[in-house]
């Protein structure tokens, strides 16, 4: 089924891991985002993506680290998982950025002790 | 100043009954506002989005923007227990250090009463 799917739903691991979050979309949207939703802060834009191999910086991008080498692919790393990266994490992807409205995955639910 | 405002609630509305939903948003220039619904524990689902040029009417829901005061409306007509969830506003806004993306406000909590 076409859709945006993201994988792990659920991790739980250790500070100073690396750990990479998984997503795929079948639309073949050009964007692709990355955002976290925390209490009290909302969802928050980590980076986005306009097209294969074109990432950028949001509002939140610090210890994070992402790549787009295929148009449906959009991963998320952390380089060395902190505490404060508890979160979840929600992938989406629009047509186009601006305007365009955004379908979002299932998220992933990320724990770090 | 928060760029994209909403009462965080919990509005409380019984069966029936006409939500009312308000969102303030800081960018005079905006020309697009988008409302999701989220469940608790689900992902953000697009309600409706409408553009500048005017309100827009779906089913039970009806969204409505008043320029001069800098805000849109969600209306949700013959409120249902299914509607109970969090209602996010979503505002693309250009920004100096990462371009023009969605900034999403704080969701408000809606509770529909049997």
């Amino acid at each position: 089924d076409a859709g945006i799917t993201q994988s792990p739903r659920y991790k739980i691991t250790e500070t100073g891991r690396q750990v990479t979050l998984m997503c795929h979309q079948t639309w073949s949207h050009s964007y692709m985002f990355w955002y976290r939703q925390d209490l009290g802060h909302g969802l928050r834009l980590i980076y986005y993506s306009a097209a294969a191999d074109i990432t950028d910086k949001g509002e939140v991008p610090d210890g994070y680290v992402v790549s787009r080498s295929k148009t449906e692919n959009f991963p998320l790393t952390l380089e060395s998982a902190t505490r404060s990266q508890t979160s979840v994490y929600f992938c989406a992807s629009s047509e186009s950025g601006g305007n365009q409205p955004q379908n979002f995955g299932d998220g992933t639910r990320l724990s770090i002790l | 100043q928060k760029e994209v405002e909403q009462n965080s609630g919990p509005l409380s509305v019984p069966e029936g009954a006409i939500a009312s939903l308000n969102c303030t948003y800081s960018d005079r220039g905006s020309q697009s506002f988008f409302w999701y619904r989220q469940y608790s524990g689900k992902s953000p689902e697009l309600i409706m989005f409408i553009y500048s040029n005017g309100d827009k009417e779906d089913g039970r829901f009806t969204a409505q923007l008043n320029k001069a005061s800098q805000y849109v409306s969600l209306l949700i007509r013959d409120s249902q227990p299914s509607d109970s969830a969090t209602y996010l506003c979503a505002v693309p806004m250009l920004r100096d250090n990462y371009g023009q993306n969605f900034v999403f406000g704080p969701g408000t909590r809606l509770s529909v009463l049997p």
